[in-house]
């Protein structure tokens, strides 16, 4: 089945540093999507992307959707510590059958004060 | 809050035993879907529901079985639990065949021992 390459697993980073992350996939996906998971809570959603080489930001947050259809980049500035969490990638094709979302196995981010 | 509940949110059970997970959304969504998260696994799906009345499988259903009572409640069963079956698991729901992105519960922490 499609599987999603997320990368890196972890980051360990101080206070006030641009984090970076992405996810690759050998198929093509209408949407790009990007979680982040909090200790004890569900993923929630930060941003959709629907278009190839969209750019949208959410704050301190900026996603790319690639523009071969195949990647996204997820990026933060000037980090923060409640910026601590895992964030998953999702990639989605809809308009067929449902349960087509498909997730990278996450990043774990640690911000250091 | 609108939303997807959970309950439980933790539980204990013995190998052997049954236990049914609820979940319910009150945002009228026609998907549901259920997940589990294991470490460095990310979110595999489980079970899901396209519309009222009917379920699929995904990729990890072995050993559970789920019933959409209505729209809003996708319950998930467990005939008789094992250890492998440690996990957490999440509720998630979508409206737009998942093109505004799932919404999740806070999910149920399950041991089984």
């Amino acid at each position: 089945g499609q599987q999603l390459n997320q990368s890196p697993q972890s980051m360990f980073i101080q206070e006030g540093e641009d984090v970076s992350m992405n996810c690759t996939s050998s198929s093509i996906f209408n949407t790009w999507l990007w979680y982040k998971q909090e200790p004890g809570e569900g993923p929630v959603l930060l941003i959709a992307l629907y278009k190839a080489g969209e750019l949208t930001s959410n704050g301190r947050l900026t996603a790319q959707f690639g523009i071969t259809r195949k990647d996204s980049f997820l990026n933060i500035s000037a980090s923060i510590p409640s910026d601590v969490g895992i964030y998953f990638c999702a990639g989605l094709n809809y308009g067929g059958s449902q349960g087509n979302l498909i997730f990278g196995k996450g990043t774990k981010l640690s911000v250091k004060p | 809050n609108a939303g997807v509940t959970q309950t439980p949110k933790f539980q204990v059970l013995k190998t052997g035993q049954s236990m049914t997970l609820q979940c319910a959304q009150d945002m009228n969504h026609n998907s549901m879907y259920w997940y589990r998260q294991d470490p460095g696994m990310g979110l595999r799906l489980i079970y899901y529901s396209a519309s009222e009345g009917t379920t699929d499988k995904g990729e990890v259903p072995n050993g559970y079985n789920v019933s959409r009572l209505n729209k809003r409640e996708f319950s998930l069963r467990l005939e008789s639990a094992a250890p492998s079956q440690t996990s957490v698991y999440f509720c998630a729901s979508s409206g737009r065949q998942g093109a505004l992105g799932y919404t999740f519960g806070s999910g149920t922490r399950l041991t089984v021992v």
